[in-house]
Formats: C-alpha cells, sequence, structure tokens
C-alpha cells in the first residue's frame, strides 16, 4: 500500500466550528488530491495541489481551504462547519509522468466526519 | 470537462458468474482509464488501468477493455467470488493534458454465495 496516513479517522463536530483534516505521504509524491464521497455522487473533487504552496480548486471547493508548506502533508480545512460538509474525505497522491508514466491516483484509508 | 457516465449503479452475480461494468467517456483525448476497488470502509484501490494504445489487458480473474471509437470501456470479473464484493470506480485523464481524473458515480457489486 501507498505510505499515505490521514487523520483525523474520524470526527464529530459542530456547525460553525473550524476543522483541519491531515494528509501524510511518504511517496514523495508532487500531486495531492482531497475528495468528498456522498452516496449517489461518487468522489469529488474539493483541492489539490502540484508541488508545495501550489494549489487548485477542484469542482466542489466552496466552504473549504487547502494548504501545503511541505510535499509530504497538504492539509484541508472548514473554516466554519456545516452540517451539508457531512462525508467521507479521502486523500489521494499521483505523481504523474513517472516511471509508469500514469496518472494513478493511490488512496488514503479516508476521514468520517460528522457535522451536528 | 471531460464527463464519465457509469453502469449500472447496482449489479448483483451469483457466485461464479461474470461481471459487467461500463464506463463511457467524453474527451476523445483522455489516453489512461484506471479501475478502483473500494471496500466497505477502506479508500479505493487500483484494480487495473489501461492506455489509450492499447485495446485490452487482463489480470488474472479482471480484464479492462476500451474502443477509442465509441468512447467506452469495461471491466471484466470473471468466476466472481464473494470478496469481489465492493464499490467499483472507473476514471477518465488525460485530455487537454489534465492529470486530474474524472470519476464515475460507482458500481456496487454484490456477489451472492
Amino acid at each position: 500500500d501507498a505510505g499515505i496516513t490521514q487523520s483525523p479517522r474520524h470526527k464529530v463536530t459542530e456547525t460553525g466550528t473550524p476543522v483541519t483534516l491531515r494528509c501524510h505521504q511518504t511517496e514523495n509524491h508532487r500531486y495531492m488530491y482531497w475528495y468528498r464521497q456522498d452516496p449517489g455522487h461518487g468522489l469529488r473533487l474539493i483541492h489539490y495541489s502540484y508541488g508545495v504552496k501550489d494549489t487548485d480548486k477542484g469542482e466542489v471547493s466552496d466552504g473549504y481551504s487547502v494548504s501545503r508548506s511541505k510535499t509530504e502533508d497538504f492539509l484541508l480545512t472548514l473554516e466554519s462547519a456545516t452540517s451539508s460538509q457531512t462525508s467521507v474525505y479521502f486523500c489521494a497522491i499521483s505523481e504523474p509522468g513517472g516511471i509508469r508514466l500514469t496518472d494513478t491516483q493511490y488512496f488514503g484509508p479516508g476521514t468520517r466526519l460528522t457535522v451536528l | 470537462g471531460e464527463n464519465v457516465e457509469q453502469h449500472p449503479s447496482t449489479l448483483s452475480v451469483q457466485e461464479g458468474d461474470s461481471a459487467v461494468i461500463k464506463c463511457t467517456y467524453s474527451d476523445s483525448a483522455s489516453n489512461y482509464f484506471p479501475w478502483y476497488k473500494q471496500e466497505l470502509g477502506k479508500g479505493p484501490q487500483l484494480i487495473i488501468d489501461i492506455r489509450s494504445n492499447v485495446g485490452e489487458k487482463k489480470d488474472q480473474r479482471i480484464a479492462v477493455t476500451l474502443n477509442k471509437t465509441a468512447k467506452h470501456f469495461s471491466l471484466h470479473i470473471t468466476e466472481t467470488q464473494p470478496e469481489d464484493s465492493a464499490v467499483y470506480f472507473c476514471a477518465a485523464s488525460g485530455g487537454g493534458g489534465s492529470y486530474i481524473p474524472t470519476f464515475g458515480r460507482g458500481t456496487s457489486l454484490i456477489v451472492h454465495p
């Protein structure tokens, strides 16, 4: 398995509170991604990073911000959590143009977030 | 942008039967098509992938076929086993030089013993 960890694995919080999820990788991959997974919607991209301090928005970025100060860490922040952000969040990494010349993504184990 | 449609959303088979999941994509420039398996409570894991210069790829009981003209690709699982029960996602990427994949909505495969 790719060396990807996410913390926390489970979190329950209240509406209006800030929440930060962490993704840590040991693979030295350039690209890191945050997805949310909801029933009937599959995997939806929130934000991604293509290098330290280089980030861009995905299709569902409203209400989320990210930061990447080191290659190995990618943080997802909900500035003021809402019930609609209750979801399972997955981090993924990839190294496009690497040895296998593929865009293969490797996923972390996920964080289940409940906003009450 | 790319749009990936995946069917069926649920597939129920008997152990030993074959299972086929189909995906269509919209961007003819897409050139990489991975398939992921997600078991309950876990993150998706790559099970097989194919590039646009190949029509078919096999790995033991699973195979993927690609029809570039029709812009569709399929996952075939033969001799299904209960441990094949999971959610399967297809994806497409490479169009416009983008490394960001577009995922299908997933297929829940249930294999009955």
